[in-house]
C-alpha cells in the first residue's frame, strides 16, 4: 500500500498520559500536514511540516502538543498529559513538492480516546 | 477569518438522482478543495480548484470567485456515494494545507 499510513488507528489513553501518533507519507512526498476532527465538529488544521522543519504551526495548541518530521522515519504528533478534550480523530495528509496541483493525500486517521 | 458554510447539512436522495452540494465563503481565497469522508472516517481528496470547473467521472465541481461560491454535483447518484462531503478553502498567502473547513454535508443515497 503506497498510501499515507497512520498508526495506531485507535489509541486509548488515561488522563495525564502521553499519546504519540505516527504518519508515514506517500512515497516521494516531503510535505506532511496534521488535522484534528473533534466529535461533531469540522476538521481543523494543526501543523505543516517538511523534513526536519516546521513550516506552519499556527493551528497547534500552545501547550502539550508538538510535532516533528525527522530526516528518517515517520512524522509524529505528540500530545503530552492528555485530557478528555483531546479525544478526537487526528488525520495526516501528505503532498509532493508543490508546483502546484495542491492535491492532498489523506491517511485513514488515528482515533484517540482519553478516559 | 474566513467563514465556510455548506448547505444542506444533510441530504437524502434516491439512487439515480442529480445531487448538488453548496459551499460559500466570506473572504477571497486562493484555492478550494472538495473532500469525501466515508463512514469509518477515511478522507479522499476529490478536487482542488481556483477557478472554473473540473470534472471527474460522475463528479463535477464549479467555483464562482466573484460570488464566493462553489458547488459539487453528482450525476446518476449511487448508494456508494453516501458519505460526508467537505468543502475547504486556502487563504491567499496561506501555507499549503492550511485549510479552513466547512462542517460537511452528509449525503445518503437510497437504492
Amino acid at each position: 500500500n503506497a498510501g499515507v499510513m497512520q498508526n495506531p488507528r485507535h489509541l486509548v489513553r488515561r488522563r495525564g498520559q502521553e499519546a504519540r501518533l505516527r504518519c508515514s507519507p506517500m512515497k516521494g512526498h516531503s510535505h506532511v500536514y496534521w488535522y484534528r476532527q473533534l466529535p461533531e465538529e469540522g476538521l481543523k488544521f494543526m501543523v505543516y511540516l517538511q523534513k526536519e522543519n516546521i513550516i506552519d504551526e499556527s493551528g497547534m495548541p500552545k501547550e502539550r502538543f508538538s510535532a516533528e518530521f525527522p530526516k528518517e522515519g515517520p512524522s509524529i504528533l505528540r500530545i503530552q498529559q492528555v485530557v478528555r478534550g483531546d479525544s478526537a480523530a487526528y488525520f495526516c495528509a501528505s503532498s509532493p513538492y508543490m508546483k502546484n496541483t495542491g492535491e492532498l493525500f489523506f491517511g485513514e486517521g488515528s482515533r484517540l480516546t482519553v478516559l | 477569518k474566513n467563514e465556510v458554510e455548506q448547505s444542506p447539512q444533510n441530504l437524502t436522495a434516491q439512487e439515480g438522482e442529480f445531487i448538488t452540494i453548496n459551499c460559500s465563503y466570506s473572504v477571497g481565497i486562493s484555492a478550494l478543495h472538495w473532500l469525501q469522508q466515508h463512514p469509518g472516517g477515511g478522507i479522499v481528496s476529490l478536487f482542488m480548484l481556483s477557478s472554473g470547473k473540473k470534472k471527474h467521472g460522475r463528479l463535477i465541481a464549479t467555483i464562482n470567485i466573484q460570488e464566493k461560491h462553489s458547488s459539487l454535483h453528482i450525476t446518476a447518484s449511487h448508494p456508494r456515494d453516501s458519505a460526508v462531503y467537505i468543502c475547504a478553502v486556502r487563504m491567499p498567502g496561506g501555507s499549503q494545507g492550511n485549510l479552513i473547513f466547512g462542517k460537511g454535508t452528509k449525503l445518503s443515497v437510497k437504492p
